[in-house]
């Protein structure tokens, strides 16, 4: 099946500075890739959505100028956490998705602590 | 947008019992339904889907049903192990491929007892 990597596996960093998080399909072009947030014992919930060469699209109440999306490949995207804050510790999931495919593969995740 | 509600949040079952897990939508032009098994810091996985054009898909001792009329959809585990425990998301999106983003239910923590 499809497999999509994500690094790091996790991440440390100091309140003010910013974090990179990649996320690569590994054996298929990801026309589109998500970017999830999830907090303990809650639901994924969908940051942006990102199109190769495209700018992202970001859901309701997400800072589009805090979370950069970066979708350059039909094998990359990267979400960068600029200027983290403690509030901004959770775990970070992306997902890929073909042109013509319904299912979209996940990446293992993130956790981001923000100390 | 698309509104997926989920319920129960929690359920606990004796081992070798069934255990069904039910979800709405809003959104009536949703066609693709997957349903996925979470287990603690780890990445979703798909367990089973259905898309709109059938009304059941069952694979070994899991089952997808989905009435497009009322706008609900089931996922139903058969012989539960303990090893089934997890949470479990059901979701709903349309479909195939481009923007089409996936909506997610609240999830639901179930416990299979031995």
């Amino acid at each position: 099946g499809a497999v999509v990597s994500q690094h790091p596996s996790w991440v440390i960093c100091k309140s003010g500075t910013s974090v990179k998080i990649e996320c690569r399909s590994l054996d298929f072009q990801a026309t589109t890739m998500f970017w999830y947030r999830q907090f303990p014992k809650q639901s994924l919930m969908l940051m942006a959505t990102s199109n190769e060469g495209s700018k992202a699209t970001y859901e309701q109440g997400v800072e589009k100028d805090k979370f950069l999306i970066n979708h350059a490949s039909l094998t990359l995207s990267t979400l960068t956490v600029t200027s983290a804050h403690p509030e901004d510790s959770s775990f970070y999931i992306c997902s890929a998705r073909g042109a013509s495919t319904y299912e979209q593969y996940f990446g293992p995740g993130t956790r981001l602590t923000v100390t | 947008g698309e509104n997926v509600e989920q319920h129960p949040s929690t359920l606990s079952v004796q081992e070798g019992d069934s255990a069904v897990i039910k979800c709405t939508y809003s959104d009536s032009a949703s066609n693709y339904f997957p349903w996925y098994k979470q287990e603690l810091g780890k990445r979703p996985q798909l367990i089973i889907d259905i898309r709109s054009n059938v009304g059941e898909k069952k694979d070994q001792r899991i089952a997808v049903t989905l009435n497009k009329t009322a706008k609900h959809f089931s996922l139903h585990i058969t012989e539960t192990q303990p090893e089934d425990s997890a949470v479990y998301f059901c979701a709903a999106s349309m479909g195939p491929g481009g923007y089409q983003k996936v909506t997610f239910g609240t999830g639901t923590k179930l416990q299979v007892i031995p």
